[in-house]
């Protein structure tokens, strides 16, 4: 079936330093992907998405480029602040008409001024 | 501005007991999710439901029951909780126009404890 992984917290940074979260996935056709953010006390929202593949999703200064060669998605900053401090989701959807989506584990990141 | 509301926020069970986790929703969405997410793992899908009067097992339905008699409301059921249904329960919806965008709105999460 289909799996996200992503690289286990918690990231701790500090303010303005560059930012990777590594996230690959295993699944069959052609998902779209997803980076959800979880800001404490708050529900998780969509950060950005990518449909196909080489498409770059981009917000808040965020990136991540849909790789299908290497079955990627890595989330990027170039310098990230204290209020980037959360939970950061990947995940895929098949495109079904259910809207339903696989998460990866979660990465806490940790900003410090 | 709700969007998508779940209670009770936190909750401790006994084992054996029963409890209804409430979600409503006022964005007027058709599609709405449980997940469960456990520590160091991904989200996991509990039930969903494609509008009301439809509901339809995720990939971990056991031990849970869902219904869905109006638009705005899908509650949970645990009918008798067990210590592996400590977790943290999370209600989202979606708008069908957004099928395929992956695109969900999600609650706050209820934390739930069963000892």
């Amino acid at each position: 079936g289909d799996s996200v992984t992503q690289m286990e917290g918690p990231v701790t940074l500090s303010e303005e330093a560059f930012l990777t979260i590594n996230c690959t996935y295993t699944a069959t056709g052609y998902p779209s992907l997803f980076w959800y953010v979880q800001y404490p006390g708050e529900g998780l929202q969509l950060l950005l998405k990518a449909t196909k593949a080489d498409d770059k999703g981009s917000n808040k200064g965020f990136e991540a480029t849909y790789r299908k060669e290497t079955t990627s998605f890595h989330l990027e900053k170039g310098s990230v602040q204290v209020s980037d401090s959360a939970v950061y989701f990947c995940a895929l959807s098949r495109n079904n008409a259910g809207n339903m989506l696989t998460f990866g584990g979660g990465t806490r990141l940790m900003v410090k001024p | 501005n709700a969007g998508v509301t779940q209670t009770p926020k936190f909750r401790i069970l006994k084992i054996g007991q029963s409890m209804t986790l409430q979600c409503t929703q006022d964005m007027n969405h058709n599609y709405m999710y449980w997940y469960r997410q456990d520590p160091g793992m991904g989200l996991k899908l509990i039930y969903y439901s494609v509008g009301a009067g439809i509901t339809d097992k995720g990939e971990v339905p056991n031990g849970y029951n869902v219904s869905r008699s109006t638009t705005e409301d899908f509650p949970l059921r645990l009918e008798l909780a067990a210590p592996s249904q400590t977790s943290v329960y999370f209600c989202a919806s979606s708008y069908s126009g957004l099928a395929g965008t992956g695109e969900l709105f999600f609650g706050e999460g209820s934390r739930l404890t069963v000892l």
